[in-house]
């Protein structure tokens, strides 16, 4: 079955650090991984998008990274903002996903802490 | 360009009522997709329509129906709500792109409905 696991469920930093979110999947075969950020009240919005031939992608202060070996994807954010606190959902397509080629995680709860 | 709307943002229905949520797209995408987000659970999706006049089940499409009113609109229907049912709706479009070599999906969500089911 597919599955895709986020990790940690839930994060808690101080602004100004970094932190790393991590993607694990099972999707097979594998199209494109993406990365959203969905505000409190929200909906997700797109961050990066990597298919299989890219291993680094960036958007700001985000960057995410993916290794289609291993099937493990990682999103990094430099020099967090409190605008960072929101959810970051990992989805990955793939022929193998639901009716619309997406498998999508339960997300990751990043807060920022002044 | 507005993107994609949604409304209404709220609702509270009693067990029983039937409701309509409306989903409309500026971008001329062919696709659109209604999913439900529910605590502890990624999005789930009910049904789509892969292009005007289409629609299909998704993974969770019982107590459900939809109608592709024109490429512009898609509406999700529920015709006696349960609490079941108490979640937030998205809706989204899709549009597909090239880069380079590769191709992808690219996939547009709206803000939302948070509704209840009492």
């Amino acid at each position: 079955k597919n599955q895709v696991e986020q990790s940690p469920q839930s994060l808690i930093i101080l602004e100004g650090k970094n932190c790393t979110l991590q993607c694990n999947y099972t999707v097979s075969p594998f199209s494109n991984l993406r990365w959203y950020k969905q505000d409190t009240g929200r909906g997700p919005v797109s961050l990066t998008i990597m298919t299989f031939s890219e291993n680094t992608k960036s958007n700001g202060r985000y960057t995410a990274t993916l290794d289609a070996d291993t099937k493990q994807s990682s999103l990094h954010i430099t020099a967090s903002q409190l605008s960072d606190s929101a959810s970051y959902i990992c989805v990955v397509s793939g022929s193998g996903g639901g009716a619309d080629g997406l498998t999508f995680g339960k997300g990751t709860h990043l807060i920022i802490q002044p | 360009n507005a993107g994609v709307t949604q409304t209404p943002k709220f609702q509270v229905l009693k067990t029983g009522q039937s409701m309509t949520l409306q989903c409309a797209q500026d971008m001329n995408h062919n696709s659109m997709y209604w999913y439900r987000q529910d605590p502890g659970m990624g999005l789930r999706l009910i049904y789509y329509s892969a292009s005007e006049g289409t629609t299909d089940k998704g993974e969770v499409p019982n107590g459900y129906n939809v109608s592709r009113l024109n490429k512009r609109e898609f509406s999700l229907r529920l015709e006696s709500a349960a609490p079941s049912q108490t979640s937030v709706y998205f809706c989204a479009s899709r549009v597909f792109r090239l880069a380079g070599k590769s191709s992808y999906n690219e996939q547009f969500f709206g803000p939302g409905t948070r509704l209840t089911v009492l």
